[in-house]
């Protein structure tokens, strides 16, 4: 079956830097994407990776690992505002979105 | 009023009640979805309307009816539900319904079913 694991929750502190993973076990693969969802928000649209390595914008940088399987988002200069939850999805071979469960970020001051 | 809105916010809904959730895009997309999103599960898609048709209906209860009058429009008409479809429905949107198009999300429509 197809499979996209994320930690269910973390916590950093203002200022710092996190590392959000991703792996993902897909029928083939056409991209992979990160969205932010604040509580009771819409989910928006972060990043898009289908090649390998790593998109930095601005404080908010997307890694891809095709080979292993694996992509990260990297948040620095860490902001309260940045207390979100974080979708992971990626594109199977089909175009259907699969989808990770999210992870909650929770930012302490 | 731009991107994609949802009503109502909330909806508090009996087993027998008939309700409607809306969703208007004003982004010129052609592609709209509906998903549930339950606490700490992955979003699962439910349906996908590509230039008005149905593409995709994921074995979905028909207790649960789309309806999609025209492009920027999409309806999730509500029956009989059960306590178990409590969820946050989202609306999304996109440019069409092919390859790696980023969605548009509503805030969605949080319900309640007593």
């Amino acid at each position: 079956g197809q499979n996209i694991d994320q930690p269910t929750e973390m916590t950093a502190t203002e200022g710092a830097i996190v590392q959000i993973n991703c792996t993902y076990q897909t029928s083939g693969f056409n991209g992979l994407f990160w969205y932010q969802q604040h509580a009771g928000e819409a989910p928006t649209f972060l990043s898009y990776n289908v090649l390998d390595g790593l998109e930095e914008k601005g404080r908010f940088s997307s890694f891809l690992s095709r080979s292993k399987g694996y992509s990260y988002l990297l948040l620095k200069e860490l902001q309260m505002k940045d207390s979100a939850s974080y979708l992971c999805a990626v594109m199977d071979s089909n175009y259907q979105l699969i989808w990770g469960a999210g992870t909650k970020l929770i930012i302490k001051p | 009023e731009t991107g994609v809105t949802q009503t109502p916010r909330h909806l508090v809904m009996g087993m027998t009640n008939k309700k409607s959730l809306k969703c208007e895009q004003h982004l010129g997309h052609n592609a709209m979805y509906w998903y549930k999103q339950s606490a700490k599960k992955p979003l699962e898609l439910m349906f996908v309307y590509n230039f008005k048709e149905q593409t995709e209906n994921n074995s979905v209860p028909s207790r649960f009816s789309p309806e999609c009058p025209n492009s920027s429009h999409l309806f999730l008409h509500l029956h009989t539900l059960q306590p178990e479809d409590s969820a946050l429905y989202l609306c999304a949107s996109s440019q069409d319904g092919s390859g790696a198009n980023v969605l548009t999300f509503g805030a969605g429509s949080r319900l309640t079913v007593l």
